[in-house]
């Protein structure tokens, strides 16, 4: 499968641990994309790169969150002192300009207890 | 800023109806419009797009027609199936920026009862 894959697709834990995402894109793109999906909500974007540079970050993204691409090839999201409300999907998405579609992975689910 | 609002769900339908998911949107800029669906367990896939007024996308037999005197971008299909059951989601990016960043409606869940 050469879709992009997330890792882990399930992740409970409890208030104030950390915890961290993985998104491997599809090899050739260079943009990579996080958005988060809370219950009956649409995709909301979080960040996103291009290559290893961080272009863009939402005002959803607190200090206490922080995404690294370091070789311009996966990416990881890092959640500090988790909270109830940082209950969601975590949703990755990449994409080769100009094509303009972007290719969500399955997402990974947090749960904190 | 960019929105897109969707008509709210859940959308039930029996096998062969007509189908319509209203869409309309706001954009700050000259947005091109797209539908992503969500099948149960699996990740969101595009299902069609337009980019610019009067573009009709299509695929799988869904339509939607990108209206900009209207601001709209409505989902068709003349005649649904059970396996069309899933979220559907409107989405919009706005040209001229280069971040292909997309503004998702909420979404409407689709069930085709057979």
């Amino acid at each position: 499968d050469t879709g992009v894959s997330q890792d882990p697709r399930h992740k409970i834990t409890k208030r104030g641990q950390n915890v961290t995402f993985r998104c491997d894109p599809i090899s050739e793109h260079n943009r990579l994309y996080w958005y988060r999906q809370t219950l009956g909500q649409g995709p909301e974007f979080l960040t996103y790169f291009q290559n290893e540079a961080q272009l863009e970050k939402s005002r959803l993204l607190s200090d206490r969150f922080s995404a690294e691409r370091p070789k311009g090839s996966f990416s990881t999201l890092e959640i500090q002192r988790t909270e109830q409300g940082d209950s969601a999907m975590y949703l990755c998405a990449s994409t080769l300009p100009p094509a303009g579609e972007l290719f969500f992975g399955e997402g990974s689910r947090l749960t904190v207890l | 800023g960019d929105s897109v609002t969707q008509m709210e769900g859940p959308v039930t339908l029996s096998e062969e109806a007509f189908l319509t998911i209203n869409c309309t949107y706001t954009a700050t800029g000259y947005p091109s419009l797209f539908w992503y669906v969500q099948y149960p367990g699996e990740g969101l896939q595009l299902l069609l797009k337009a980019t610019k007024a009067d573009d009709k996308g299509s695929n799988k037999g869904f339509e939607a027609t990108y209206r900009k005197e209207t601001t709209s971008f409505h989902l068709e299909k003349g005649s649904v199936q059970v396996s069309d059951s899933a979220v559907y989601f409107c989405a919009l990016s706005v040209s001229g920026g280069s971040n292909y960043k997309l503004t998702f409606g909420k979404g409407t869940l689709l069930t085709v009862n057979p």
